[in-house]
């Protein structure tokens, strides 16, 4: 079975600094990898999503991910991080072809002024 | 529009009390699902709807009953609620089953008392 695992429940960074969060996955078939982000009383919404081809993955809001095999992860970056960021977000996981998402922990994003 | 709406968006109740939550998705998407998310924060599936038809069903308490009058419709009826049962669940959709990419609806904080 597929699974994910996001360390550290809260991460707080001050305004512009670097956003990193940390997803490391298990699957024993290539997996699809999902970000998403959760904002408070909201739905989740994707951030950005890698299924084949290039290992870098652009998405909305300035984030970028990184698919490695070797290291089983897919790390979540963002350069420069805004008030607006402050969110929770979760890495997931399913089975090329498969569409039971298997969800992390998820990481409380808080940004300091 | 919204595309994936659920309602209500809150709901108290009763111990031992029935009660429903809809969910409507204008994507024309075949795919739904229902996921539930605990206290802390953790979320995880337990249907999957495709066409109408139902293709996932985690381990989760025959109390609660999932019902698709077509592929824009899912709704979840809860028998016998119980404290256990606070969370918030959330309905979502995907374009197909082989696509695991999925839109969330805004939840539904369910509170029981």
């Amino acid at each position: 079975a597929q699974s994910v695992t996001q360390l550290g429940s809260h991460v707080s960074v001050s305004e512009g600094a670097l956003v990193l969060l940390r997803c490391n996955y298990s699957s024993s078939v290539p997996p699809y990898l999902f970000w998403y982000v959760q904002y408070p009383n909201q739905g989740l919404q994707l951030l950005l999503k890698y299924t084949t081809g290039a290992t870098l993955v652009k998405g909305i809001n300035g984030f970028e991910a990184e698919f490695k095999k070797s290291e089983t992860s897919f790390h979540l970056t963002k350069p420069s991080a805004h008030m607006s960021d402050a969110a929770e977000y979760f890495c997931a996981v399913t089975k090329g072809g498969n569409n039971r998402l298997a969800f992390g922990k998820g990481n409380q994003v808080v940004v300091i002024p | 529009d919204t595309a994936v709406s659920q309602t209500p968006k809150y709901l108290v109740t009763q111990m031992g009390n029935d009660k429903s939550i809809k969910c409507e998705q204008n994507l024309g998407h075949d795919t739904m699902y229902w996921y539930k998310q605990d206290s802390k924060k953790f979320l995880k599936i337990m249907f999957s709807y495709n066409n109408k038809e139902l293709i996932i069903n985690e381990t989760v308490p025959n109390r609660f009953s999932p019902k698709s009058p077509d592929k824009a419709h899912l709704n979840l009826h809860i028998n016998s609620l119980e404290l256990g049962d606070s969370a918030v669940y959330f309905c979502a959709s995907s374009q197909d089953f082989s696509r695991a990419e999925a839109f969330f609806g805004q939840g539904t904080r369910l509170t029981v008392v």
